[in-house]
């Protein structure tokens, strides 16, 4: 039972342009999610974090909207750039438990 | 700085050879530390995770193994390798932080077995 869903396996946006990865998770305990980013033969690497107690937290070009009653969160990254191709991963945790998504394939087309 | 390494950074093994992958972690006492595998198009499978030497959770039933001989030491291990066994295998240490769990990833081990 996969608790931490990423539907999208790949998404491809226009240079400039705003990205959207979304992420669904089931368990309501989940109380800290988490987007990461991996480029190819890499460990994935940290990105930005949202408690539950908040709805919005932002770094630089990166946004992440949390969706308590939807269980629902997203990353917006905009502007995009060339850099930002590579798979991220979004995580949920509870505690010390962590729980990964299947990750999602960004290309930032020029 | 804490800082995670892994070595072999690549590894080219036979189907049923033995396998050692080393994970050291410096700039922190005590750490939880795991093993992740990423297959083609698959996401990030927790294997094992360990809370202290010689304490070893498995997540998955497998053909692999783990053990965390020293503090900052956490080896991943086969005696057989399968040809399913291939994919990238990544280390990881815990923040520390109990209620806000984030998770730092050393630079992996790309597997292939042939």
């Amino acid at each position: 039972d996969q608790q931490v869903k990423q539907n999208s396996p790949s998404l491809s946006v226009q240079e400039g342009r705003i990205s959207i990865l979304n992420c669904d998770y089931t368990n309501s305990m989940f109380d800290y999610f988490l987007w990461y980013k991996k480029y190819p033969a890499e460990g994935p690497t940290f990105l930005i974090s949202i408690s539950s107690i908040k709805d919005k937290n932002e770094d630089g070009r990166f946004t992440v909207f949390l969706n308590k009653s939807a269980k629902h969160l997203s990353l917006h990254i905009v502007p995009s750039q060339p850099g930002d191709s590579a798979v991220y991963f979004c995580a949920a945790s509870y505690r010390d438990k962590i729980i990964f998504g299947k990750g999602t394939r960004l290309h930032i087309l020029p | 700085s804490q800082t995670i390494h892994q070595w072999p950074a690549t590894l080219v093994q036979p189907v049923g050879s033995p396998l050692s992958l080393e994970c050291t972690v410096e700039g922190t006492s005590n750490p939880n530390l795991y093993w992740y595998r990423q297959a083609a198009g698959r996401g990030l499978q927790l294997l094992f995770y360990s809370v202290g030497i010689g304490q070893i959770s498995s997540e998955v039933p497998q053909n692999l193994s783990a053990s965390r001989p020293q503090d900052r030491q956490f080896i991943l291990s086969s005696k057989k390798l399968l040809l399913s066994d291939s994919g990238f295998y990544l280390c990881a240490r815990s923040s520390g932080d109990f209620y806000q769990e984030t998770q730092y990833f050393g630079p992996g081990t790309r597997l292939l077995v042939l």
